[in-house]
């Protein structure tokens, strides 16, 4: 059974340029959530998505937008990219109908550098 | 949100225990206290998570106050492989991480 897996690992961008995350959960998991963790901080909620929507989001500008398909895949968007932008992107995934209980799986990341 | 707060950092011997202290004194009666770790820029990883009654399993033991506004991590034994960053957080939706605590194991 996979566990949650992100791709791609690691890439380059430059500023001003778009770059484009993606999210598999882990199987059975329909809720995804994305976390954007800067060097020597902790994870940082962007947002969370359930049944394609949009859930919740935290304190990200609108250049960062996402999307859930049928499948609960996620991608995550960045516009306009910052080099304040480069981070490690961590996805994780939630067991249905556990509401605020429950654990969070997490992927191994995708390390984005913005030059 | 509750807010968490944690120690930047502990040392421990390898073969004794490790015990992370952390405050979450705004926390709210229904929700739970949870314990992730990161080894080295990977993703975390769950450890152990509570409402108010003491829990232990095959990883850890955690232990509430009475009061709920405080809890104590502890790795029974710990060993070279639990060097790591731990992180203590309230209300695993929507989960806000703080700076966690860097664990440090020593031989």
């Amino acid at each position: 059974d996979a566990g949650v897996t992100q791709s791609p690992t690691h890439l380059i961008k430059t500023r001003g340029q778009q770059v484009t995350l993606r999210c598999s959960p882990k199987s059975g998991h329909d809720t995804v959530s994305w976390y954007q963790q800067a060097l020597g901080q902790g994870p940082q909620f962007i947002f969370q998505y359930y049944e394609e929507e949009e859930r919740q989001r935290g304190n990200f500008p609108d250049r960062f937008s996402g999307h859930q398909f049928p499948n609960y895949s996620s991608e995550l968007n960045v516009n306009a990219l910052l080099l304040g932008d480069s981070a490690l992107y961590l996805c994780a995934s939630k067991n249905p109908g556990q509401g605020d209980t429950g654990e969070l799986f997490f992927g191994e990341g995708s390390r984005l550098t913005v030059l | 949100d509750a807010k968490t707060t944690q120690p930047p950092s502990m040392d421990c011997a390898e073969g004794r225990a490790a015990n992370l202290p952390c405050n979450h004194s705004t926390i709210s009666g229904n929700e739970y206290v949870y314990w992730y770790r990161q080894i080295h820029s990977q993703g975390p990883q769950y450890i152990i998570h509570g409402l108010k009654n003491n829990e232990t399993n095959e990883m850890a033991s955690l232990i509430i106050t009475e009061d709920r506004k405080s809890s104590t991590l502890i790795l029974p034994h710990a060993t070279l492989r639990d060097t790591a960053v731990y992180y203590c957080i309230v209300r695993v939706e929507f989960a806000r991480f703080g700076a966690g605590t860097r664990l440090t194991v020593k031989p």
